[in-house]
């Protein structure tokens, strides 16, 4: 099973600032690797798929980098809405797996 | 507009079998080829639980040991998911999703308690 790690477990930013987010695969996953945002009471949302590929909708300032086993989203302009968990998920092999999430709070 | 909607009971009582069906709207089922189940415990993160094809194979996360199972009924549009043997380990939201690459449409999920 491919172990997802992200750091950092939350990020505390003004809106404005620039997130980065990084999720970490214990084993090569490609480019095999998506992002999704959670808000509280809502299902995930996709925003990025295929390490940097933003879903349909997603606006700009959200963008995913990496590959193999190092990955990152950027949130370039933190908006006060951008407040939420942002999960990764690999897709390189069963059992598909979740990171355990980043937490990003704004001030 | 594509819409995923969970259904099932709110409470189960230890060791007995959940039953959860989703049911899909404005989008054929058999148009796609994945569809997935996914939890979260409450306060927690998200678990796989299994994806189905349209055809009926599925695959299921070796977490669940065997408890697992999922079926498609593509005269309804809708799949399904029975878990038995629950434990309070099983309490989650429970949602469905459309697999494309990655889950790109998600239900709204449903609580599922286990306790007697």
């Amino acid at each position: 099973e491919i172990v997802l790690t992200q750091s950092p477990a939350t990020l505390s930013l003004s809106p404005g600032e620039r997130a980065t987010l990084s999720c970490r695969a214990s084993q090569n996953v490609s480019r095999f690797l998506g992002w999704y945002q959670q808000k509280p009471g809502q299902a995930p949302r996709l925003l990025i798929y295929d390490a940097s590929n933003r879903a349909a909708g997603i606006p700009g300032r959200f963008s995913g980098s990496g590959s193999a086993t190092d990955f990152t989203l950027t949130i370039s302009t933190l908006e006060p809405d951008d407040s939420a968990v942002y999960y990764c998920q690999h897709r390189g092999n069963w059992p598909l797996t979740f990171g355990g999430g980043t937490k990003v709070e704004i001030k | 507009q594509v819409r995923l909607q969970e259904s099932g009971p709110g409470l189960v009582r230890p060791s007995e079998t959940l039953s959860l069906t989703c049911t899909v709207s404005g989008y054929s089922i058999s148009s796609f080829s994945f569809w997935g189940w996914i939890r979260q415990p409450p306060g927690k993160g998200l678990e796989w639980l299994g994806s189905i094809i349209h055809s009926g194979n599925a695959y299921y996360n070796p977490s669940l040991k065997g408890r697992g199972t999922m079926s498609v009924d593509s005269s309804k549009n809708q799949f399904s998911l029975r878990l038995k043997s629950l434990t309070a380990a099983d309490t989650a939201v429970y949602y469905c999703a459309r697999e494309g690459y990655f889950f790109d449409l998600w239900g709204q999920g449903t609580l599922v308690t286990v306790s007697s």
